[in-house]
């Protein structure tokens, strides 16, 4: 049984470009959370999905950022014209309703 | 919406020392995890938790749901064990961890 996988594990964009962020929960799993960390600080909470639906979006910047979780594949998350500030680790977590949930390796995302 | 806080925020042990890190949250919960995130940045679990105590070798946590906290121990400790120490609850809100360096 696959742990929660997440690509790329590194991704460079320069400023304005689109990023995207792919998490394959494992299987069984269809609660996806998504996390931004900066260097030495704290997990900061985006956005809570299940399958097809966004079930909290607080974290979230309104503008240049979205996520799914289609029916069928990854969840992704999309950062559109990236911006300098955005270079972050990002991490996903999955889990069943009510049980432990568990992460991905994270996606390190720098902005040249 | 709900409150996580942990403490300490930073903790420096000697080599072989005990140590107990604490999670206070603001609210009833029915689900609590504690995470370590080693110095390479991976997320690794060590307790699911919601209420009870469990062990694991050298680690045990406690969660005492009605009076809405949990404790996470490490007993003689280890290098090893240096990183940061999160607890999460209900829908996986994290507090803001505990640093722990453990030295040679």
């Amino acid at each position: 049984n696959a742990g929660v996988m997440q690509n790329p594990r590194h991704l460079v964009r320069r400023r304005g470009q689109e990023a995207r962020l792919r998490c394959s929960p494992m299987k069984g799993h269809s609660h996806v959370y998504w996390y931004r960390q900066l260097p030495e600080e704290g997990l900061k909470f985006m956005v809570y999905l299940q399958k097809e639906n966004i079930i909290d979006e607080s974290g979230m910047p309104k503008e240049r950022f979205s996520a799914e979780f289609p029916k069928e594949g990854p969840s992704i998350l999309r950062i559109q014209q990236v911006v300098r500030g955005d270079s972050a680790a990002y991490f996903c977590a999955s889990h069943k309703m009510s049980t432990e949930a568990f992460f991905g390796q994270g996606t390190r995302l720098t902005v040249v | 919406g709900i409150q996580v806080e942990q403490s300490p925020p930073d903790l420096i042990l000697q080599e072989g020392a005990n140590s107990t890190l604490r999670c206070n949250f603001s609210d009833s919960v029915n689900n609590l995890q504690w995470f370590h995130q080693n110095p390479w940045g991976q997320l690794i679990n060590l307790f699911y938790i919601p209420s009870g105590t469990k062990q694991n070798g050298r680690l045990s946590a406690t969660t005492v749901a009605t009076e809405r906290y949990s404790l996470l121990y490490i007993s003689s400790s280890q290098t090893t064990d240096s990183g940061v120490y999160f607890c999460a609850v209900y829908d996986m809100r994290f507090g803001a961890g505990t640093r722990l360096t453990v030295k040679p």
